[in-house]
């Protein structure tokens, strides 16, 4: 998979937009964009993930630039409950490597 | 529920007992993985399983680890011997794959077993 990089952390204000940035410089052709989040104690929950377009749902919206070497995760009403390690992910659609390779994420603090 | 489940919620077992952790993935769902995360670590991957094909093994740390999936649902991760550097938090994910997922095969999580070996 290709290599993902991370701010370490990030503080957002309650209520206002977070914007989570994800580097993928080397990210091949077949490969998607996902987005995790883990709150502290629990495992991991799948949040969004795209290819090329930009793509939204009911918890975020993903940003791709156009030449696919980043993207960023915007959770549009941040609220406390948001506070938790955002991962980035790329992964091919197919091939034998299936299982998910996270690194040290994004730990998103809101702030009251 | 309609998530992936797992249990016991936590495990405490001496050094050296053998332990079962089980996991319930979403309902039809074909794909299933085992992944473990120790303490302030990320994930590392442990197993898949993919419907009738030969698990990939390639991610268990000895041959104290492994793992069966009966019925292509319910899976049972089974450590013998246990020692205190297994302490972690075990993760199952299943997700569905082949021809009905289309292009992607989201993973969803269960809540994990948290083990302590004393």
């Amino acid at each position: 998979d290709a290599k993902t990089t991370q701010p370490t952390s990030m503080d957002c204000a309650e209520g206002r937009a977070a914007n989570l940035p994800c580097n993928h410089s080397t990210i091949s052709g077949n490969e998607y964009v996902y987005w995790y989040r883990q709150i502290h104690s629990q495992g991991p929950q799948y949040i969004i993930h795209g290819l090329k377009n930009n793509e939204t749902n009911e918890m975020a919206s993903l940003i791709i630039t156009e030449d696919r070497k980043s993207s960023t995760l915007i959770l549009p009403h941040a609220t406390l409950r948001d506070t938790a390690v955002y991962y980035c992910i790329v992964r091919p659609h197919s091939g034998s490597a299936r299982q998910l390779t996270f690194g040290s994420g994004t730990q998103l603090t809101v702030l009251p | 529920g309609a998530g992936v489940s797992q249990s016991p919620s936590n495990k405490v077992t001496e050094k050296g007992k053998d332990v079962e952790l089980r996991c319930d993935p979403i309902s039809g769902h074909t794909a299933l993985y085992w992944y473990r995360q120790s303490l302030g670590q990320g994930l590392e991957f442990l197993i898949y399983f993919q419907g009738n094909s030969a698990p990939d093994k390639s991610g268990l740390p000895s041959d104290r680890f492994s793992a069966e999936r009966t019925g292509g649902s319910v899976s049972t991760l089974t450590i013998q011997r246990t020692q205190q550097e297994d302490s972690a938090v075990y993760l199952c994910a299943s997700s569905l794959e082949g021809r009905l997922a289309g292009l992607t095969d989201t993973q969803y999580f269960g809540p994990g077993t948290r083990l302590t070996v004393l």
